[in-house]
Order: structure tokens, then sequence, then C-alpha cells
């Protein structure tokens, strides 16, 4: 099983609904980051968490919102989709305990998220 | 502010070719430099890392070294496989930045027979 699981992997929704995309880890890790990938742009931070009380915009926050739900979950709403939010969507973790290790992040495989 | 710059692709290479994707980079603090590969469907892993200038980080035959002095992090490996295709991003993070990743906007690696 992976350690970072995302679902849906794949969602077509129309313009307008909202959308939520989850994320869960077996890891253990305190820091969980919400990035989106978009051809010729590389990825972008849309959220980040250090834990359930402490959520962060990133780069490009406007027209999402996150839950931290436990230590282990992490879930990015669209609250009313629209089409340029197509794209891929990353969930990533990583340790905050470990300082050697501590800059490494583990990916989910994504959820494709199309919006017509 | 942050932000990396890398070659942009496609590379197609035959098999055993030497593979050179140049990444550099800009930071405001003293930055730890990765290197991500995406395969076909899948999310990114990391490929291989370094903390600190002239440190050289390996992996699975690729190898960078952090170079300061041109601010560069260089992905290369001496004999490409058709396994090795796929998407490679370099990335930075900054000590005292939550290890929020700058991303490259990557480089995809073709290798043919």
């Amino acid at each position: 099983d992976a350690d970072v699981t995302q679902t849906p992997r794949n969602r077509i929704t129309k313009t307008g609904k909202r959308i939520m995309l989850e994320c869960s880890q077996t890891k253990g890790h305190d820091r969980m980051y919400w990035y989106r990938q978009d051809p010729g742009l590389g990825l972008q931070l849309i959220y980040y968490s250090f834990d359930v009380k402490d959520i962060n915009k990133g780069e490009i926050s406007d027209g999402y919102s996150v839950s931290r739900q436990a230590q282990a979950k992490f879930s990015l709403s669209l609250e009313s989709a629209i089409p340029n939010q197509t794209a891929l969507y990353f969930c990533a973790t990583s340790d905050l305990t470990d300082r050697a290790k501590n800059t490494e992040a583990f990916f989910g495989q994504g959820t494709r998220l199309t919006v017509v | 502010g942050n932000s990396v710059t890398q070659m942009e692709g496609p590379v197609t290479l035959s098999e055993e070719a030497f593979l050179t994707i140049n990444c550099t980079y800009t930071a405001t603090g003293y930055p730890s430099l990765f290197w991500y590969v995406q395969y076909p469907g899948e999310g990114l892993q990391l490929l291989l890392k370094a903390t600190k200038a002239d440190d050289k980080g390996s992996n699975k035959g690729f190898e960078a070294t952090y170079r300061k002095e041109t601010t560069s992090f260089h992905l290369e490996k001496g004999s490409v496989q058709v396994s090795d295709s796929a998407v490679y991003f370099c990335a930075l993070t900054v000590t005292g930045t939550a290890s929020k990743l700058t991303f490259g906007t990557g480089t995809r690696l073709q290798v043919t027979l």
C-alpha cells in the first residue's frame, strides 16, 4: 500500500460544483502539503499544514480551502470549481522530527481533475 | 524570492547515451537542492539531494553536484536506459520555510532503443 494515498485518482466535474480531494498518509509525518501541477509550470504550492491546528496558505490558495481532520488526513476543497482549476493535484508529506531528512517530501500518486 | 530554472524538454536520447539536464537556482537563504522523478501515471519520487555546497547527490546511476559558485545542480547519468524515461524536476527548499519546495518546470526525458 502507498504511504501517501490520494482519492479520487481521476475526477471530472462541472463548473460551479464543489469538490473535495482527499489525502491520507501512514508515514506519521506532521507536515502535509497540497501542490498543483500544470504543464510547463512545474508544481505550485496551494496550502500546507504543520498539524491539525496549523494551516497556511501557499502561492496559489485563491479558490481553494483545506481541512486537516487528523494528523494523517488533509483534504483540499474547491468551493466552486472553474475550468482553469483543471490540473494534476498532489498531496505530499514531510517529517518534522528528523532534521537530517526533514526537507524530503513524499508524494501521493496525484488526482487528475478536469473542470468542464 | 526563490526560483528554479531547468532546461526545457523533451530530451530524446538513445539507450546508453550520456544525459545532462541543466538546473540553476536563485534563493534568498541557504537552500537544499533536490531532483525528483515522475514516472508515467505516478507521483513524484525523490531521486537525489544535496544539502550543502560541493555535496554530490547520487542514486540509480544519476548524480548531481551542488555548485554554489554557479548556483547550479545539473543532473547527469553516464548511460541512460529506456526505463529512465520520465519527467525530472529540479527543486529547492530553504531552511526556515517549512520544507516548502520550489520546483522547476520539469524536463521530459525519452529514451529509445
